[in-house]
């Protein structure tokens, strides 16, 4: 079964900071992967997605994330962090079959310092 | 954009009650999800469809039952309420070709 993990419960970074969160996936074929945000009391958003081809993608607000078969990991980096990065951040996994099951980790909570 | 939306956003219930919270969709998406998330949790998959009329349980088990007999509605229900239900129930759907899923703002059930 595939599964998700995110190693990082909290981070905390500096204004204007880099930012690498970390994703580990297991799954026996090439997967679908996501990364998503969520602030307080929402809903998710998608910040960019993994299917195919380039193994480095490039996301909304400024976030890109490099998908590494030989490590199972699709990492979210951010080359300068803002007041308003501070959120939830999940990755998922899918299978890439018709049976398509969004599987998610435990998140990452970023807290920026001003 | 997302155009799914889930009501009532903020639900407060008494024990016991039956309760139906709400996903319609106007993407014309075959799938749809339902996820429970615990404050500061990750999201755990409760139900899915791949369309009208199928069902499954998702990963996580759970004493609600959903029906899809449109496919732009996704209703979840507890026939009768306890605290251990409270959560927020976030849902989702996608497209026919795996696309990413598009996720309401969720609705968060206090029961009491």
């Amino acid at each position: 079964a595939q599964s998700v993990t995110q190693p990082d419960i909290h981070i905390t970074v500096s204004e204007g900071a880099s930012l690498e969160l970390r994703c580990n996936y297991s799954y026996g074929a090439t997967p679908y992967l996501f990364w998503y945000v969520q602030s307080p009391g929402q809903g998710l958003q998608l910040l960019l997605k993994y299917f195919s081809g380039d193994t480095l993608v490039q996301g909304i607000k400024g976030f890109e994330a490099e998908f590494k078969r030989s490590q199972s990991s699709f990492n979210l980096r951010k080359p300068s962090v803002h007041w308003s990065d501070a959120a939830e951040y999940f990755c998922a996994v899918a299978r890439g079959d018709s049976s398509y099951k969004l599987i998610f980790g435990s998140g990452t909570r970023l807290l920026v310092r001003p | 954009e997302a155009d799914i939306y889930q009501t009532p956003r903020y639900l407060v219930i008494g024990t016991g009650k039956k309760i139906t919270l709400e996903c319609s969709q106007t993407m014309g998406h075959d799938k749809m999800y339902w996820y429970q998330q615990d404050p500061g949790m990750e999201l755990h998959l409760i139900h899915y469809s791949y369309g009208v009329n199928s069902t499954e349980k998702g990963d996580l088990s759970s004493e609600s039952t959903v029906s899809r007999i449109r496919t732009e509605h996704f209703p979840l229900t507890l026939e009768s309420a306890r605290p251990s239900h409270t959560s927020q129930y976030l849902c989702a759907s996608s497209g026919r070709w795996n696309t990413e899923a598009f996720f309401g703002q969720g609705t968060r059930l206090t029961v009491v």
